[in-house]
């Protein structure tokens, strides 16, 4: 399978600790994309990597948020000191060179606060 | 007023009937259209997009633009009971990297 992958699929968590979540785009995607989606809701840009290079953050990022691609492949977001309003499903997407409207989606990680 | 409105439903309609999903925008800049399917838990699914007017096919599925009324919307022929989920339709200027969603609209096909 070649689309988009992300681990782990769940991820429960009591509030005040880290996570971090992986997500491997599909390989030939040279921009890959965060967002966060919760319930009756569409998803909501977090942040977004051309190659290695984060572009842009949303201000729904907040410093507890850190999102890094090493090496322009999988990336990683890291939430620290988890509160309970970060509960959602963190979405990773990727499109290839010069289509951003074309943006393939992972299956999530859903996040449970407690 | 939210950049891209959308009705969340639920919609119901018989199998076999023509569906009929539909959101306005408010940025006249929003050049490209985006559908996508998502169904319960699962991530979004690609299902067309448009750039500016016009009318786009693919199979069952018809994405229609009409940039005079900032309408943009999204015809199912012959609805199957596989085609219930949440249909998002998303938006993005040219030349812009981040793609505006509506909420969502959810869609149930009564067999």
């Amino acid at each position: 399978d070649t689309g988009v992958s992300q681990n782990p699929r769940h991820k429960i968590t009591k509030r005040g600790q880290n996570v971090t979540f992986r997500c491997d785009p599909i390989s030939e995607h040279n921009r890959l994309y965060w967002y966060r989606q919760t319930l009756g809701q569409g998803p909501e840009f977090l942040t977004y990597f051309q190659n290695e290079a984060q572009l842009e953050k949303s201000r729904l990022l907040s410093d507890r948020f850190s999102a890094e691609r090493p090496k322009g492949s999988f990336s990683t977001l890291e939430i620290q000191r988890t509160e309970q309003g970060d509960s959602a499903m963190y979405l990773c997407a990727s499109s290839p060179q010069g289509a951003v409207y074309e943006q393939y989606f992972g299956p999530g990680t859903r996040l449970t606060v407690t | 007023q939210k950049e891209v409105e959308q009705d969340p439903g639920p919609l119901s309609v018989p199998e076999g009937a023509i569906v009929s999903l539909n959101c306005t925008y408010s940025n006249s800049a929003f050049q490209y259209f985006m559908w996508y399917r998502q169904y319960s838990r699962k991530g979004p699914e690609l299902l067309m997009y448009t750039y500016s007017s016009g009318n786009k096919e693919d199979g069952r599925f018809t994405a229609q633009v009409d940039k005079s009324s900032k309408y943009i919307s999204l015809f199912i022929r012959d609805s199957q009971p596989s085609d219930s989920a949440t249909y998002l339709c998303a938006t993005l200027s040219r030349g812009d990297d981040k793609i505006i969603f509506g909420k969502g609209t959810r869609l149930h096909i009564l067999p």
